[in-house]
């Protein structure tokens, strides 16, 4: 199983500012099979990149996903309020499919 | 668009099953996938397994094979998701979600939440 280790698991950040969020695998992957997710209290994830750089539609484009191997990261150029969350990375192409720990973002 | 309706909560004994559905419409239903992912409370997202509608084929994680059975109803349009030999470990919310083309799971239902209780 892969495991994925998401960093940091809190990110205290004021609106305006960039957040920057790790995820690193215990092994390489394709990165067309890693996505990020945003999940908010009492709500579905709801998916923003996949295939580690591919904005899902209606996605702003101040999220941006980069990485490849065991290496991703997600950006959040400048945050706005309804930016404060959860966010899980997942990789999708080996069964078993398994998701980081998540990184909570949250209002300094 | 595309929606999954999700069945309401339920709660069980420990060693019963539970049998989650997922009302499917918007999009041809035996076109996409349909994975199961379960949250703990407070916890993060835990995959189960996928459903192909269009034969009924599955990919179970291992940790839950013999345990979980994923079927579908082409002609309700719904995937069903039971959960064999519950305990309280098992109390969590159940996601189903569709996977896209690409291959991620783009479109989600509500959630269903399973309390595991005696």
């Amino acid at each position: 199983e892969i495991v994925l280790r998401q960093s940091p698991g809190t990110l205290s950040l004021s609106p305006g500012e960039r957040a920057t969020l790790s995820c690193r695998t215990s092994q390489s992957i394709s990165s067309n099979y890693l996505a990020w997710f945003q999940q908010k209290p009492g709500q579905a994830p709801r998916v923003l990149i996949y295939g580690a750089s591919t904005r899902a539609p209606g996605i702003p484009d101040r999220f941006s996903g980069t990485g490849s191997g065991t290496d991703f990261t997600l950006t959040i150029r400048r945050l706005e309020p309804e930016d404060f969350a959860v966010y899980y990375c997942q990789q999708y192409g080996y069964s078993p499919e398994t998701f980081g720990g998540g990184t909570k973002v949250e209002v300094k | 668009q595309v929606l999954l309706v999700q069945s309401g909560p339920d709660v069980k004994k420990p060693g019963a099953s539970v049998k989650v559905s997922c009302k499917a419409s918007g999009y041809r239903f035996t076109d996409y996938l349909i994975h199961w992912v379960r949250q703990a409370p407070g916890q993060g997202l835990e995959w189960l397994g996928w459903m192909n509608p269009k034969n009924g084929g599955t990919n179970y994680a291992q940790k839950f094979q013999g345990r979980v059975t994923m079927t579908r109803d082409t002609s309700m349009t719904t995937a069903y998701m039971e959960l064999n030999r519950l305990t309280s470990d098992d109390t969590a919310v159940y996601f189903c979600a569709r996977a896209w083309n690409t291959a991620v799971a783009g479109d989600w239902g509500q959630g269903t939440l399973v309390t595991v209780s005696s």
